[in-house]
C-alpha cells in the first residue's frame, strides 16, 4: 500500500509569513495526526482528525495554527503568522490496525 | 495526566554488544506499549508492539514489559552499526487513537 504523502520535505520562510502543508494518508485510514517535533524532543501532537471532523486540538495554538480536512481524505496545516519557536518538522500520520504510519515530514525553518 | 519517560542518552554500545533502552510510565493501567526507531532526519517507524507482561521477540529486538514495575524495555541483541538511531517508547492515551510519547533514547553503535 502506498505510504502517508507529505509536501514540501523542506521550508525556509522568514518570521511573521505564512506556510502550509500538506498531507494525503493511507487510502482507508480514517485518523489523521499532525504532529511538531522539534530537535531532541518526541512527537508533539498538534491535532487529530476523525474523518473530516477534529477530535482533538487542544495543543495546536489556534491563533497562529489552522488545519482542514474538508472532504476526510488529505489535510492541510497552515501556520500564520510563523515565528522562529515554530522551526520543527512538521509530521502527518495516520492510524491503522497497529500504531501509525507517518509521511515523511516537513521541516520548517523560520528565519 | 499520562506520561512516558525516557533517558535522552545518547546510549553508546559497541557493535556485537546487547543495546538495553527503558522506558517507564505513570498510569498503572496502561495496556499496550509501543517501540518506533526514528534515523536522524527520518520520520519514526514502528518497530515492536508489546501488550502482554513478559518478552516478545522479533529477530534481533525484544520487547519487555513488566507491569508491575511499570516499565518497558527495548533489547537489541548485536548491535549494528544501522541500529544508531533515536528509539521513541508510546502508549495509547485517553482519547482514541492517540499515542502518548516519550522524548526518546539516541542510541550510538560503535564500530
Amino acid at each position: 500500500e502506498a505510504g502517508v504523502a507529505q509536501s514540501p520535505r523542506y521550508k525556509i520562510i522568514e518570521k511573521r509569513q505564512s506556510v502550509a502543508f500538506w498531507c494525503n494518508p493511507i487510502s482507508g485510514h480514517a485518523t489523521l495526526y499532525w504532529y511538531q517535533q522539534i530537535l531532541g524532543q518526541g512527537p508533539k501532537l498538534l491535532i487529530q482528525f476523525q474523518n473530516n471532523g477534529v477530535v482533538d486540538d487542544s495543543q495546536l495554538p489556534k491563533d497562529r495554527f489552522s488545519a482542514e480536512r474538508l472532504k476526510g481524505v488529505d489535510s492541510t496545516l497552515k501556520i500564520q503568522p510563523a515565528k522562529l519557536e515554530d522551526s520543527a518538522v512538521y509530521l502527518c500520520a495516520s492510524s491503522g490496525v497497529v500504531g501509525y504510519t507517518f509521511g515523511s515530514g516537513t521541516r520548517l525553518t523560520v528565519v | 495526566q499520562k506520561e512516558v519517560e525516557q533517558n535522552s542518552g545518547p546510549l553508546s554500545v559497541p557493535e556485537g554488544a546487547i543495546a538495553s533502552l527503558n522506558c517507564t510510565y505513570s498510569d498503572r493501567g496502561s495496556q499496550s506499549f509501543f517501540w518506533y526507531r526514528q534515523y536522524s532526519g527520518k520520520s519514526p517507524e514502528l518497530i515492536m508492539f508489546i501488550y502482554s507482561n513478559g518478552d516478545k521477540e522479533d529477530g534481533r529486538f525484544t520487547a519487555q514489559l513488566n507491569k508491575a514495575s511499570q516499565y518497558v524495555s527495548l533489547l537489541i541483541r548485536d548491535s549494528q552499526p544501522s541500529d544508531s538511531a533515536t528509539y521513541l517508547c508510546a502508549l495509547p492515551g485517553d482519547s482514541n487513537y492517540q499515542l502518548i510519547w516519550g522524548a526518546g533514547t539516541k542510541l550510538i553503535i560503535k564500530p
